[in-house]
């Protein structure tokens, strides 16, 4: 079975700063997709980022990259010049070709300003 | 608008008084999903439904149905709620082919407190 693992439970950072949120993944296959939620106070759940497994290049999203290391099997996500719009729950994710999906149980990130 | 839409967002009610949480799409995906969120276990999955009267278990099913009648509204009922289902709900959808996959979009969120 594939397994999510996000092993800070709580970061913060200065607004203005730079801070990486690190998550692993368990799987023997070789395609899969992975994933980065954001969760607000407000509950929402927004997707952030997006990475085929395929790809090389690691995404990203104006102020929001990956560092994609298949071989270690790590997915870890920079914020970069932080706002406190950015404070929120933050869910690593991985999705296997036979579309089963798994979450990881989240980093809870606080910008101080 | 792009949206799932799900009701009610706050939810109240008493041991064993049957509720039904309303789930609807209208991006046309194939693939929709119930999940429960607690402290410390992240998200797990309730029911899902891969298309129209297609639905299986997820990790965490009991007490809890679901139907797929229509594509686009996939309904969670509790016949018998009890305090341990107390929880935050999402309904999200995404589409069934991975290589068309963007991941889910998600519902606003049901708060559901069982006493």
């Amino acid at each position: 079975a594939q397994t999510v693992t996000q092993s800070q439970p709580e970061m913060s950072v200065q607004e203005a700063e730079t801070v990486t949120l690190s998550c692993t993944y368990d799987t023997s296959e070789n395609n899969y997709y992975l994933f980065w939620y954001k969760q607000p106070p407000s509950r929402q759940m927004i997707l952030v980022i997006r990475q085929e497994a395929y790809k090389q290049q690691n995404a990203t999203e104006n102020r929001f990259s990956v560092n994609f290391q298949k071989a270690a099997k790590s997915f870890s996500l920079k914020i970069s010049d932080s706002q406190l719009g950015d404070t929120a729950m933050y869910f690593c994710a991985f999705m296997n070709i036979g579309n089963q999906f798994y979450f990881g149980t989240g980093t809870s990130l606080t910008v101080i300003p | 608008e792009a949206q799932v839409t799900q009701n009610p967002r706050y939810l109240i009610t008493v041991t064993g008084k049957k509720l039904t949480v309303t789930c609807s799409q209208n991006m046309n995906h194939e693939y929709m999903s119930w999940y429960r969120q607690d402290p410390g276990l992240g998200l797990r999955q309730i029911y899902y439904s891969m298309n129209v009267e297609v639905t299986d278990k997820g990790d965490v099913p009991e007490g809890y149905k679901v139907s797929r009648k229509e594509k686009r509204n996939f309904p969670l009922i509790l016949e018998s709620p009890s305090p341990n289902q107390t929880s935050l709900y999402f309904c999200a959808s995404r589409y069934y082919r991975a290589d068309q996959n963007y991941g889910y979009t998600f519902g606003s969120g049901t708060r559901l407190t069982v006493v």
